[in-house]
C-alpha cells in the first residue's frame, strides 16, 4: 500500500542549532501538508504545498517539495524551545485520503 | 469558532465494554476524518465522510469498529466489543475541503483495561 515514511525518527538539538525532517512517499503526490504536535497536544496544520519544486518560508522555518512530487522537507533555522514537538507530513495521493508519515520528534535542548 | 470539539477527553473502560466516541465538527466544514494515535502505528486514517456519507473506511481495523455521521454537526465512533489493543488517542478532525488544512480536535485518550 501506500506509505509515507520520515527520518530521522527521533532528533536532539542544542538549541540555535539547525534542524530538518525528511519526507518520503512510496508514490506521487497530488500536494503534501506539514503538522505539528506538541507533548500532549494534537497535530497543528502548518502548510500546504502543492506545485513542483516549490519552496514556502514561515519565519524559521522553510518547506520544500520535491520536483517528481514523491519528497518532502521541513527546515527549522536555529531551533527554539519552542520548537518542541513532532513533526508530521501528510502527503495527498490524489484522493482526499491524507496518508501521515511516521513522524519526526524533535528535542531542543537549553 | 470553538473548534473541533471532541467528548470524552478521556476514557477508561474494561474489556469487552461498548465505548462511543464523539465528535463536533467545525460548522461549514463537509469533510470529516477519524485518526488512530499509536506509538506503535503512528498516526492512522479509519474513515472519512464528506456531506454526512462515509466515503472510505478501508482503515477501519475490523468489524469491531463503526462510524456514523446522522447530521452535518455531529459523528460518532464506536467499538464494541473493546479489546486492550484499542488503547490509543483518537482524533477527530474537519475540513473545508478534502485537500484543505485538516483541524484536529483535542483528542480522546481512550484506554481499555
Amino acid at each position: 500500500g501506500q506509505q509515507v515514511m520520515q527520518i530521522p525518527q527521533y532528533q536532539h538539538v542544542q538549541e540555535g542549532e539547525d534542524f530538518t525532517t525528511y519526507c518520503n512517499s512510496s508514490t506521487t503526490l497530488s500536494n503534501i501538508q506539514w503538522y505539528k504536535q506538541r507533548p500532549g497536544g494534537h497535530p497543528v496544520f502548518l502548510i500546504q504545498l502543492v506545485k513542483s519544486g516549490e519552496v514556502k518560508k514561515q519565519k524559521r522555518l522553510t518547506f520544500q517539495f520535491g520536483e517528481a512530487k514523491k519528497n518532502s522537507s521541513l527546515h527549522i533555522t536555529a531551533t527554539q524551545t519552542t520548537d518542541v514537538g513532532t513533526y508530521f507530513c501528510a502527503g495527498n495521493p490524489g484522493t482526499y485520503k491524507y496518508i501521515f508519515g511516521t513522524g519526526t520528534r524533535l528535542k531542543v535542548l537549553a | 469558532d470553538a473548534g473541533v470539539i471532541q467528548s470524552p477527553r478521556h476514557e477508561v473502560t474494561e474489556m469487552g465494554q461498548e465505548v462511543t466516541l464523539r465528535c463536533k465538527p467545525i460548522s461549514g466544514h463537509d469533510y470529516l476524518f477519524w485518526y488512530r494515535q499509536t506509538m506503535m502505528r503512528g498516526l492512522e486514517l479509519l474513515i472519512y465522510f464528506n456531506n454526512n456519507v462515509p466515503i472510505d473506511d478501508s482503515g477501519m481495523p475490523e468489524d469491531r469498529f463503526s462510524a456514523k455521521m446522522p447530521n452535518a454537526s455531529f459523528s460518532t465512533l464506536k467499538i464494541q466489543p473493546s479489546e486492550p489493543r484499542d488503547s490509543a488517542v483518537y482524533f477527530c478532525a474537519s475540513s473545508a475541503s478534502g485537500r484543505e488544512t485538516q483541524y484536529f480536535g483535542p483528542g480522546t485518550r481512550l484506554l481499555v483495561l
